[in-house]
């Protein structure tokens, strides 16, 4: 597709649930990448891929957090036993290889009540 | 590591008003620069980017920044705002296909 899609738009989970994102990067880009924004700011990096590899796993919280890009399927981030303080929005970007230029999706917002 | 900087966190103006918005960044390396507006419940949007060549980069809707590397500087600017530019403003740096370090956001408002 020519944009970002993530899926679902919004997502409620109480806490101690499960919580899975989706992410469509644009086809023929080889980088996602995985942001995390609390508060409506403060963009916060999770993870990158290059294709179905991990690229760059700094930002990614080691317990609960994990990530895949899988081969003609969406990329997903999971959140295993969500506390408060996951509520964010979580957007998605891809950009090309050799690209200079990040494609944002609208994001995914997680309320964890 | 790379750090970005947004002086301001709320900027108020009136319309048809210049406004400028302030980034600095600091980084041992060189970076890109970007400038991403983020309009109220959507994502981010490209709203121009600085990767070599001349300093002033320019957007389609009339907001311009110039790198200043001596300052450490890629502040934004644009002679003369409108009502729709009312939004959240993020300055960031990157390494090419590297993630993108965000500053803490701007938020623009314009007054009639």
């Amino acid at each position: 597709g020519e944009e970002v899609a993530q899926t679902p738009k919004h997502l409620v989970r109480g806490e101690g649930q499960k919580a899975k994102l989706y992410c469509a990067p644009i086809k023929g880009h080889s980088y996602v990448f995985w942001y995390q924004q609390v508060l409506k700011n403060e963009f916060k990096f999770l993870i990158s891929f290059q294709n179905e590899n991990v690229f760059d796993e700094t930002g990614m919280p080691k317990e609960r957090f994990s990530a895949k890009c899988l081969p003609n399927s969406p990329c997903s981030l999971e959140i295993q036993a969500t506390k408060l303080e996951d509520s964010a929005v979580y957007f998605c970007a891809s950009s090309r290889i050799h690209g200079t230029e990040a494609f944002f999706g609208q994001g995914t917002r997680l309320t964890v009540v | 590591a790379q750090s970005v900087t947004q002086l301001d966190s709320q900027v108020p103006v009136f319309e048809e008003a210049p406004v400028e918005l302030r980034c600095n960044y600091s980084s041992s390396v060189s970076v890109y620069l970007f400038w991403y507006v983020q309009y109220p419940n959507q994502g981010l949007q490209l709203l121009l980017k600085y990767l070599s060549g001349s300093t002033l980069v320019e957007s389609i809707n009339g907001f311009e920044a110039e790198f200043n590397k001596s300052q450490t500087s890629f502040h934004l600017r644009k002679p003369s705002v409108h009502i729709s530019d009312t939004a959240e403003y993020f300055c960031a740096v990157s390494q090419g296909a590297q993630k993108l370090v965000f500053g803490q956001g701007t938020r623009l408002t314009i007054n009639p």
